[in-house]
């Protein structure tokens, strides 16, 4: 079983240039989710979705859209791309609707440069 | 809004020292999860706690969960280097429904 899939793994970018990260998981999971990873600062959520057709807010979502286009997949997209934006980008998958209280398995991530 | 935060943020320690992480919430828990991610890598489910009080082993790892379910701990007995990594806690955010992560205890083990 692949799991969660992210595409691409590594990516450089030019500030103002605008890009989708794609995930896509194969455990028939309901809840899907973007998480950030910078340096000493954890992980943090930028926008979730418990099922297919909706989308939540995380905590960091400025500058980011989201798209749940069926069950399987779930897209970031970055508009116009700031140095700020450069992080590690991680995309996890857990079973429910209610993901607070289950386990969350997540991609290898996406390594984004913002120059 | 809820914090989880962990300490120490990083730990040296020599192969076969035990090590310990403390993770600490500002609002009572549901649950707890640990995850830990290797260098390089993406994080990975280790355990959950539900109950106030639990104690959870998984060969030389050790995981409690607070009376007060604000506190958790993860211990970890003679360490060896493929334990190196970073060990993150996380909590459900009391706004919904996701999970909010500490900041992860970075543990480094010297052989």
């Amino acid at each position: 079983n692949a799991g969660v899939t992210q595409t691409p793994k590594f990516q450089v970018l030019k500030t103002g240039q605008s890009m989708t990260l794609q995930c896509a998981q194969d455990m028939n999971h309901n809840s899907m989710y973007w998480y950030r990873q910078d340096p000493g600062m954890g992980l943090r959520l930028i926008y979730y979705s418990a099922s297919e057709g909706t989308t939540d807010k995380g905590e960091v979502p400025n500058g980011y859209n989201v798209s749940r286009l069926n069950k399987r997949e779930f897209s970031l997209r970055l508009e116009s791309a700031a140095p700020s934006q450069t992080s590690v980008y991680f995309c996890a998958s857990s079973e429910g609707t209610w993901g607070s209280n289950q386990p969350q398995h997540f991609g290898d991530g996406t390594r984004l440069s913002i120059l | 809004g809820q914090q989880v935060m962990q300490i120490p943020q990083y730990q040296h320690v020599q192969e076969g020292e035990d090590f310990t992480t403390y993770c600490n919430s500002s609002t009572t828990l549901s649950n707890i999860q640990w995850y830990k991610q290797r260098p390089g890598g993406h994080p990975v489910f280790l355990i959950q706690l539900v109950k106030s009080g639990e104690v959870k082993k998984q060969k030389r790892l050790t995981f409690q969960f607070g009376e007060a379910k604000k506190n958790s701990s993860l211990h970890i007995t003679a360490t060896q280097t493929t334990d190196v990594g970073t060990y993150f806690c996380a909590g459900p955010h009391n706004a919904g429904n996701m999970l909010t992560f500490g900041g992860g205890t970075r543990l480094m083990v010297k052989p």
